[in-house]
């Protein structure tokens, strides 16, 4: 079955460690996302990805860095100068339209700083 | 102001209760909407897409009100099951890159 496969599920973090998370899609979806999610929160927009070698900022991406060099992956890295990184970190993708059919989520990976 | 704005709720209802939720939003250029339901502590799922003319599934009816900014999610006969928080998503463009999430509402279906 198709989807998106995220890793780890729970991640911890030491202050000053660089940390990346994993994100593979099979959905053959030519754009894909990193948002964060804070409790009672909606979902903020870190980077996204419209095609391989391509990304552009969300509107939370100071202290992250992405990288799209195959279709299928989009790692993020939260690095040292994030700092507050605590919270739920969601990839998506959707076909190249994503406002006429929505998104597809991962399952998420849960960052704590120890 | 925020873009796009719930009632954050909660909203604690019996089974069988018939139960509505709005979003507001502010960019009058807006799109295209949706619904996503998201479980507590997992991903958001797409319940449905919201069209200018409503549309039905079962027991969920969206509606599109552009003169005021606001699209409604209704909810009939509610089941146990139906607890979670409702998301609603506003895109600017069809592009990627162009959609606020609201903060979600909340739903708890009491027995």
């Amino acid at each position: 079955d198709g989807g998106i496969t995220q890793s780890p599920k729970y991640l911890f973090r030491k202050e000053g460690q660089n940390v990346t998370l994993s994100c593979e899609q099979n959905l053959n979806h030519d754009a894909m996302y990193w948002y964060r999610q804070d409790p009672g929160q909606g979902l903020r927009l870190i980077y996204y990805s419209q095609i391989v070698n391509d990304f552009q900022k969300g509107d939370i991406a100071e202290g992250y860095s992405v990288s799209r060099e195959k279709k299928e992956s989009f790692p993020l890295t939260v690095t040292s100068a994030q700092k507050n990184p605590t919270a739920f970190y969601l990839c998506a993708s959707s076909p190249p339209y994503p406002g006429t059919g929505g998104y597809t989520f991962g399952s998420g990976t849960r960052l704590t700083v120890v | 102001r925020k873009e796009v704005e719930q009632d954050p709720g909660p909203f604690n209802v019996p089974e069988g209760a018939t139960v509505a939720f709005n979003c507001t939003y502010s960019n009058s250029a807006s799109q295209s909407f949706f619904w996503y339901r998201q479980d507590c502590r997992k991903e958001p799922k797409l319940l449905m897409s919201v069209y200018s003319s409503g549309n039905e599934d079962g027991r969920f009816t969206a509606q599109l009100n552009r003169a005021s900014q606001y699209i409604s999610l209704l909810i009939r006969d509610s089941k146990l099951s139906d607890s979670a928080t409702y998301l609603c998503v506003v895109n600017r463009g069809t592009n990627a890159g162009k959609s606020t999430f609201g903060d979600g509402t909340t739903l708890t279906v009491k027995p």
